[in-house]
């Protein structure tokens, strides 16, 4: 198995432009789970689905940050527009219930 | 929501010298989680622990659960360069969510 896996592994773009970041789940687990890490704040949940379904965006920034989970193995998150705060390293982690979490290499950005 | 507390934030250690990190919650746990995060990588998992007292190792690794499933501990013998990293304990939250901790830097100076 692949592991988790994410795209881009890094992002440069500038303020205002939309970043889309990509996450493939592990085949078999049914729950995604995007963070943030920063160094002021540390791992942050964003967001969380469960069968596709999001239960918990309460960690949702603001109305820029959208998430969609189109089928069971692939997800996104959207920025749009994007500002300097948002720079930060993206992780997407996968997990079957309330098992494991399995962590993608995370997607680097850097806001301009 | 859940809230927990790590300490300590960061810890320099000589290699070949002992390293522990805490895991404290207002709540009692169900479980609890550690992760190991190397420098510009992602968070892996390392150990599970559910039972009240339960003592896992992992070569020199020990984690323990506290009696009243509140706390935790993560203790390293005899560090060695391939333990830097931050490592954070993960508790579980809401449906299938872990909040996870504020992590503890570890450098160990060769």
């Amino acid at each position: 198995d692949a592991g988790v896996i994410q795209s881009p592994r890094h992002e440069v773009t500038e303020m205002g432009q939309e970043v889309t970041l990509r996450c493939k789940l592990i085949s078999g687990h049914n729950s995604l789970f995007w963070y943030r890490q920063t160094m002021m704040r540390g791992l942050e949940l964003l967001i969380y689905f469960n069968n596709n379904v999001p239960i918990d965006d309460s960690g949702m920034p603001e109305d820029r940050f959208s998430a969609k989970m189109p089928n069971a193995s692939f997800s996104t998150l959207k920025i749009q527009p994007s500002e300097p705060r948002d720079s930060a390293v993206y992780f997407c982690a996968s997990s079957f219930g309330e098992a494991t979490q399995y962590f993608g290499p995370g997607t680097r950005l850097t806001v301009l | 929501g859940q809230q927990v507390m790590q300490i300590p934030q960061y810890q320099h250690v000589q290699e070949g010298e002992d390293f522990t990190t805490y895991c404290n919650s207002s709540t009692t746990l169900s479980n609890i989680q550690w992760y190991k995060q190397r420098p510009g990588g992602h968070p892996v998992f390392l150990i599970q622990l559910v039972k009240s007292g339960e003592v896992k190792k992992q070569k020199r690794l020990t984690f323990q659960f506290g009696e009243a499933k509140k706390n935790s501990s993560l203790h390293i013998t005899a560090t060695q360069t391939t333990d830097v990293g931050t490592y954070f304990c993960a508790v579980p939250n809401t449906g299938n969510q872990f909040y996870f901790g504020t992590g503890t830097s570890l450098t160990v100076i060769p």
